[in-house]
């Protein structure tokens, strides 16, 4: 199994909404990692997780909260979001976080509207 | 300062025909990685092929292979015999193999196959 899944696909939250982007993988993966990306832009590193820890935070606007609740799973909690936040958010995985050879390998992605 | 640099503009390209997609890199680091990854309109960056900073031959992924030219600070992607499913963005990046642990995209290149 070489798949990262995302859940749901398509959202659409007004700005006083509370949702969850959920991401899962059965790699055996122990990094984990939340990227946002804007049309025709490249991603944008968020947060990573280590070992169930959170070792990088982007500075990224406290209404957005991650979670590892396993080493499997990896959440994003969304809270008063802005209209730009608006954006595809993608979750990766990799073996490792620190080895050089580190292929992440990319989940199909969640498209966030904020209204 | 940018780290990879992907300056074509959106390419056309005839079925079957092949395609070089460039790519530079900007290191002091003597120790890094060379990534390609594409991302089709449905979202999902998927990984091509790698080439290591040590790495004595250039990577060869089936039709993907990388034109690796160390001196020159160059790694351009080459995608022979092009399908129509090859239109898409793609992505260079590269990851430095000591402190900054981050995945640096370029910017992309769009490429559009046409029958």
């Amino acid at each position: 199994d070489t798949e990262v899944t995302q859940t749901p696909k398509h959202l659409v939250m007004g700005m006083t909404n509370k949702k969850s982007l959920k991401c899962e993988q059965h790699m055996g993966h122990r990094a984990m990692y939340w990227y946002k990306q804007k049309a025709k832009k490249p991603p944008e590193l968020m947060f990573v997780y280590s070992y169930e820890k959170l070792s990088i935070n982007e500075s990224v606007p406290s209404r957005f909260s991650p979670e590892c609740p396993n080493s499997s799973l990896l959440n994003l909690h969304l809270h008063a979001l802005q209209p730009e936040d608006s954006a595809l958010y993608l979750c990766a995985s990799s073996q490792e976080w620190d080895r050089l050879y580190n292929e992440q390998f990319f989940g199909p992605g969640t498209r966030l509207t904020v209204l | 300062a940018q780290k990879i640099t992907q300056t074509q503009p959106g390419m056309f390209v005839q079925e079957k025909e092949a395609v070089t997609l460039d790519c530079t890199y900007d290191t002091s680091d003597p120790s890094y990685g060379l990534f390609w990854y594409k991302q089709p309109s449905s979202g999902e960056m998927i990984f091509l092929i790698y080439q290591g900073s040590y790495d004595q031959q250039n990577a060869t992924e089936g039709r993907y292979s990388l034109n690796f030219q160390k001196a020159r600070k160059s790694a351009n992607l080459v995608i022979s015999a092009s399908q129509l499913g090859d239109s898409a963005m793609y992505f260079c990046a590269m990851r430095e193999g000591y402190g900054n642990n981050r995945l640096a995209f370029g910017k992309g290149n769009q490429v559009v196959v046409i029958p």
